[in-house]
């Protein structure tokens, strides 16, 4: 069962310009979102994240956006940058001990 | 900065032998995880561990699993009779505090890549 699903398996962007990462969910129960960063041959690397009380949290050049509604959440890095450039996997939680992940979106950012 | 260590960083073992991964979590952390991926597929959760316990654990973590916090520092899974379909990078995690008290998030090892043949 895909709980979380990332359907865009990849993504190029120029750099300078925005990138916009999705994520979509299914389980109603999910209260906390998070995202990742993994590069090759590393394990993933905290991002973001925000909680389902808020619809926006800032951080630099990341922006994740929470619709609860429609149960989907994205990622939004502006400027993008080549170091940027990695698999993004999206995370949800529901208990403080397990996260879920989506199959990760691979960004290329053009120099 | 403190990180999340994992030896070894590849192992390679014959189907049916027991392997064990081993992790130092960082220090002051209170959750520890094993998550695991198969090569092309998403990170999955194996197990999560508190208190000296199994807190909650996945279908995948059959009985063939275990995990065990031998001492203060170490973090181990242990495979008991590795089957082929086993073979995945594996990801040692942990957390401080409860994330719902102050919103701690699961730092990752650099992963053990297992072989089984």
């Amino acid at each position: 069962d895909q709980q979380v699903k990332q359907n865009s398996p990849s993504l190029s962007v120029q750099e300078g310009r925005i990138s916009i990462l999705n994520c979509d969910y299914t389980n109603s129960m999910f209260d906390y979102f998070l995202w990742y960063k993994k590069y090759p041959a590393e394990g993933p690397t905290f991002l973001i994240s925000i909680s389902s009380i808020k619809d926006k949290n800032e951080d630099g050049r990341f922006t994740v956006f929470l619709n609860k509604s429609a149960k989907h959440l994205s990622l939004h890095i502006v400027p993008s940058q080549p170091g940027d450039s990695a698999v993004y996997f999206c995370a949800a939680s529901y208990a403080p001990e397990k996260l879920v992940f989506g199959k990760g979106t691979k960004l290329t950012v053009n120099p | 900065e403190p990180e999340v260590t994992q030896t070894p960083s590849h192992q390679v073992t014959q189907m049916g032998q027991e392997v064990i991964l081993r992790c130092v979590p960082i220090s002051n952390h209170l959750y520890f995880y094993w998550y695991r991926q198969i090569l092309g597929q998403k990170v999955e959760f194996l197990v999560s561990f508190y208190n000296n316990e199994i807190s909650e654990k996945s279908e995948i973590f059959d009985d063939q699993f275990s995990v065990e916090r031998p001492d203060g520092s170490n973090f181990t899974l242990k495979i008991r009779s590795t089957k082929l379909e086993d073979s995945a990078m594996y990801f040692c995690a942990s957390s401080g505090e409860s994330r719902r008290a102050t919103g701690t998030e699961a730092f990752f090892g650099q992963g053990t890549r297992l072989t089984v043949v």
